[in-house]
């Protein structure tokens, strides 16, 4: 089955505690993103990556880092979590190219609390 | 610049009632413009897209938009609400590169929650 694979899906840690969220997608996509989600902002990027060796920042990359060594995994790292980056976390790929229309296609989210 | 406005962040409607979702966007290029939706506790799920065909664009479980380009909105509608579509909607423009190809990055509006009464 085509998709998009996070772990883990729920996380409470603290304050300083180095953490890694993974994306894993088997579709042989070359872009993928990273999202935050908070009430009443809706979605906004953290980073993303045209392919492999390839990343760039999103809106709100502050406080986080992103490695894509392999094409199919776009890890998202935490280096010192901090209590306003509690949020839900989504992971996206899509095919390069403008054929498809840009659909991206979801993780199932990751909802991380920093104590 | 490109933005998307999603002009309610809340509407209500009875079961069997229209339901009108609305949504403005920016855009100094020819957009891609999406509506996803997302229930309670799961992710996000792609209601319909549209991309420079025709501006009446059918998506699943009977929702609808239209292309408007002299409004530049992009509403989406469906003819009868179900309980099961309550839900957080977003509208979505997908970042042009001003050569008729994309960067592939999307901007979201805020979204708007949709409550079915009974």
């Amino acid at each position: 089955e085509a998709q998009v694979t996070q772990n883990p899906r729920y996380l409470i840690t603290v304050t300083g505690k180095k953490l890694t969220v993974t994306c894993s997608q088997n579709m042989n996509h070359e872009y993928m993103s990273w999202y935050r989600q908070d009430p009443g902002l809706g979605l906004r990027q953290i980073y993303y990556s045209m392919n492999v060796e390839v990343t760039d920042k999103g809106d709100v990359p502050e406080g986080y880092k992103v490695s894509r060594k392999e094409k199919r995994n776009f890890p998202l790292i935490l280096e010192s979590p901090s209590p306003n980056q509690t949020s839900l976390y989504f992971c996206a790929s899509r095919p390069s190219g403008t054929l498809g229309g840009d659909e991206q296609f979801f993780g199932p989210g990751t909802r991380l609390t920093v104590l | 610049a490109q933005s998307v406005t999603q002009l309610d962040s809340h509407v209500s409607v009875s079961e069997g009632t229209p339901v009108l979702l609305r949504c403005n966007y920016s855009s100094s290029y020819s957009p891609s413009l999406f509506w996803y939706v997302q229930h309670p506790n799961k992710g996000l799920q792609l209601l319909l897209k549209y991309t420079s065909a025709a501006t009446l664009v059918k998506g699943i479980n009977g929702f609808e938009a239209e292309f408007k380009k002299s409004e530049t909105s992009f509403h989406l509608t469906k003819p009868s609400a179900h309980m099961s579509d309550a839900a957080e909607y977003f509208c979505v423009v997908s970042l042009q590169d001003g050569y008729g190809g994309s960067q592939g990055n999307l901007i979201f509006g805020k979204g708007t929650k949709l409550s079915v009464k009974p």
